[in-house]
């Protein structure tokens, strides 16, 4: 079994959709939990950083995370073409950062 | 936010062939580096953890020997491939951090291929 699971997608929807991403874990050892987004060809971008049960807000952006049911996700609102992007979640214990396999997302104009 | 650069962005080179890429923390000092590797299709998986000044630490199943790391100041850390082989083929990332509570930065990445 996998750290960390995400479903690669690729998942497509329309602009201005809701788009729910989302990562289950297995090791109760993690104390961070973030989102990167990762265009083709490029070093991943930090979206969304947390470190507790509960929900944080970034703009369109929405992180949640279950410690309880090891669930985290992204809420994407309102998305638009140019959030079409590989989606990783990424979780930290100690100093070690172990990532999901990546959800591709395209958004249709 | 803080800005990593990777040089060079791609790479070719023939088999046998030694590689260096370089990292660089261009706006804060980073104690501690991390080196990346992704296959196509495939997540990020973390090679090695080097620290300023100190021998790197890698991942279970990376030659050491293969994949050379230095990390001799506060902003820049290198890893060089050794007598590449098409098998290591692949897009190599860094990330920086400051302290350890802090995120990791990452680097844009760097395409290597060898023929």
């Amino acid at each position: 079994q996998k750290e960390v699971e995400q479903d690669p997608g690729p998942l497509s929807v329309p602009e201005g959709a809701i788009v729910s991403l989302n990562c289950t874990y297995s090791n109760s050892a993690f104390q961070y939990f973030m989102w990167y987004r990762q265009y083709s060809r490029k070093g991943p971008e930090l979206l969304m950083y947390t470190y507790s049960s509960g929900n944080k807000e970034d703009g369109r952006f929405t992180a949640q995370v279950d410690k309880s049911s090891k669930y985290i996700s992204l809420f994407i609102r309102d998305s638009q073409p140019s959030d079409s992007a590989t989606y990783l979640c990424a979780m930290e214990y100690g100093n070690k950062l172990v990532f999901g396999a990546g959800t591709i997302l395209r958004v249709k104009s | 936010g803080a800005v990593v650069s990777q040089h060079p962005s791609r790479v070719i080179c023939k088999s046998g062939t030694s590689v260096k890429i370089e990292c660089r923390s261009l706006d804060f000092q980073a104690t501690t580096m991390f080196w990346y590797r992704q296959f196509p299709k495939q997540s990020l998986m973390l090679m090695a953890t080097s620290n300023e000044g100190s021998k790197a630490t890698y991942e279970q199943g990376v030659e050491k020997d293969k994949f050379l790391i230095n990390h001799a100041s506060l902003t820049l850390s290198t890893l060089t491939v050794t007598s590449a082989h098409p098998e290591d083929s692949s897009f190599y990332i860094c990330s920086a951090r400051w302290r350890a509570e802090d995120t990791q930065y990452f680097g844009p990445g760097t395409r290597l291929t060898v023929l």
